[in-house]
């Protein structure tokens, strides 16, 4: 199985920050790395799929990037309602594995 | 827009069958993969297992012996069985639309999840 690994746990950052959440896996998955936002109460949502490719409706300062075991999610201009828990997810074999999350304070 | 909405007992004894059902609304079943997720209180996310419309499916390895999903096109719901649950069951159970473009999978849309706690 294709373990998923991200860091930092948890990170404090202040509105209009950029902050970096990153992801590695335990193998080569190439592109097939998906990112989530989780918010207290509520199921996950889909930010970016295929790596890079940003889901419709998320606002563009979300920003992913990476390949092979390497990945990074970007959120640029930081905003109060980022205040969530981050989730990686590998799709590139089964069973499909998430990242242990990230939960993101807005100071 | 497809939602979905899990349903199903929120309390189930120690080594009884876990069971749950998800409906989808406002789009088609027949299209896609359809998959369980669950997460623990306080932990992160696990996936149990998909199924396609025509009813072939993949499961999680470490739960595989235990894990059942069916579907039933004509009433557009899919469904989760776990049996000889224990109390490391106990977690919030999500469904989930598992769409895909090539080769590429993700999750999207998710269901509001539901609560299924393992105790006598």
């Amino acid at each position: 199985d294709i373990q998923m690994t991200q860091s930092p746990s948890s990170l404090s950052a202040s509105v209009g920050d950029r902050v970096t959440i990153t992801c590695r896996s335990s193998q080569n998955i190439k592109s097939y790395l998906n990112w989530y936002q989780q918010k207290p109460g509520k199921a996950p949502n889909l930010l970016i799929y295929a790596a890079s490719s940003l889901q419709s409706g998320v606002p563009s300062r979300f920003g992913g990037s990476g390949s092979g075991t390497y990945f990074t999610l970007t959120i640029s201009g930081l905003q109060p309602e980022d205040s969530a828990t981050y989730y990686c997810q590998q799709s590139y074999s089964t069973p499909y594995s998430f990242g242990q999350g990230t939960k993101l304070e807005i100071k | 827009q497809v939602q979905l909405q899990e349903s199903g007992p929120g309390l189930v004894k120690p080594s009884e069958t876990l069971s749950l059902t998800c409906t989808v609304s406002g789009g088609s079943i027949s299209s896609y993969y359809w998959s369980w997720i669950r997460q623990p209180p306080g932990k992160g996310l696990e996936w149990i297992g998909n199924i396609y419309h025509s009813g072939s499916t993949n499961y999680n390895l470490s739960l595989k012996s235990r894990v059942t999903i069916s579907i039933d096109t004509s009433k557009k719901q899919f469904s989760l069985k776990l049996s000889s649950v224990t109390a490391a069951d106990t977690a919030v159970y999500y469904c989930a639309e598992t769409k895909y473009s090539g080769s590429y999978y993700w999750f999207d849309p998710w269901g509001q999840g539901t609560l299924v706690t393992v105790s006598t």
